[in-house]
């Protein structure tokens, strides 16, 4: 199997501009779960999706930041406009889903995002 | 507020000895717990999980979880430097919605030659 497949992989964009990023989830897996990891705050889930509808999202820092699952193998996370403290690196994770009390959630490789 | 909680080092031992990291969680309904390994600039990587009281070995690692106290540890044997990492303790408080994980902030171990 694959893994969890993000892009890119390396971002860097000016402060304004919209950035997306994008995640393919681990074939049969039901729930995805984006993160945003910085040395200050560690990792921080942001919002998860489970068969494609949106379950907490209560860790999206600001109206500036959405999330999308238009399908079972693609999701976004896009923030616009960007602020230079949105730099950080963001985690795609991927697992089975609801019903199994030991889902294990597999990562990404992550995107390092910066804004200037 | 759920929270866990982690020592965040760095923890450092030697070559060869027992690395003991720790974990403490507030939530009483939690149902099973996750020990990640992450290094430097790499994503996080499962080592292993455990849901019932008491040890569960693989291989160097052990975890070992006591829910009345609420906390849970990974032990590491014979560690080596390639061990080096930083390690986050996840707990999971299953519901019919879904399955969150909340995040330790990691603790940073060391593993000298």
């Amino acid at each position: 199997d694959a893994g969890v497949i993000q892009s890119p992989r390396h971002e860097v964009t000016e402060m304004g501009q919209e950035v997306t990023l994008r995640c393919k989830p681990i074939s049969g897996h039901n729930s995805l779960f984006w993160y945003r990891q910085t040395m200050m705050r560690g990792l921080e889930l942001l919002i998860y999706f489970n068969n494609n509808v949106p379950i907490d999202d209560s860790g999206m820092p600001e109206d500036r930041f959405s999330a999308k699952m238009p399908n079972a193998s693609f999701s976004t996370l896009k923030i616009q406009p960007s602020e230079p403290r949105d730099s950080a690196v963001y985690f795609c994770a991927s697992s089975l889903g609801p019903g199994v009390s030991t889902d294990t959630q597999y990562f990404g490789p992550g995107t390092r995002l910066t804004v200037l | 507020q759920k929270e866990v909680e982690q020592n965040s080092g760095p923890l450092s031992v030697p070559e060869g000895a027992i690395a003991s990291l720790n974990c403490t969680y507030s939530d009483r309904g939690s149902q099973s717990f996750f020990w990640y390994r992450q290094y430097s600039g790499k994503s996080p990587e499962l080592i292993m999980f455990i849901y019932s009281n008491g040890d569960k070995e693989d291989g160097r690692f052990t975890a070992q979880l006591n829910k009345a106290s609420q906390y849970v540890s990974l032990l590491i044997r014979d560690s080596q430097p390639s061990d080096s990492a930083t390690y986050l303790c996840a707990v999971n408080s299953y519901n019919n919605a879904g399955n969150m994980l909340t995040f330790g902030g990691g603790t940073r171990l060391m593993v000298k030659p």
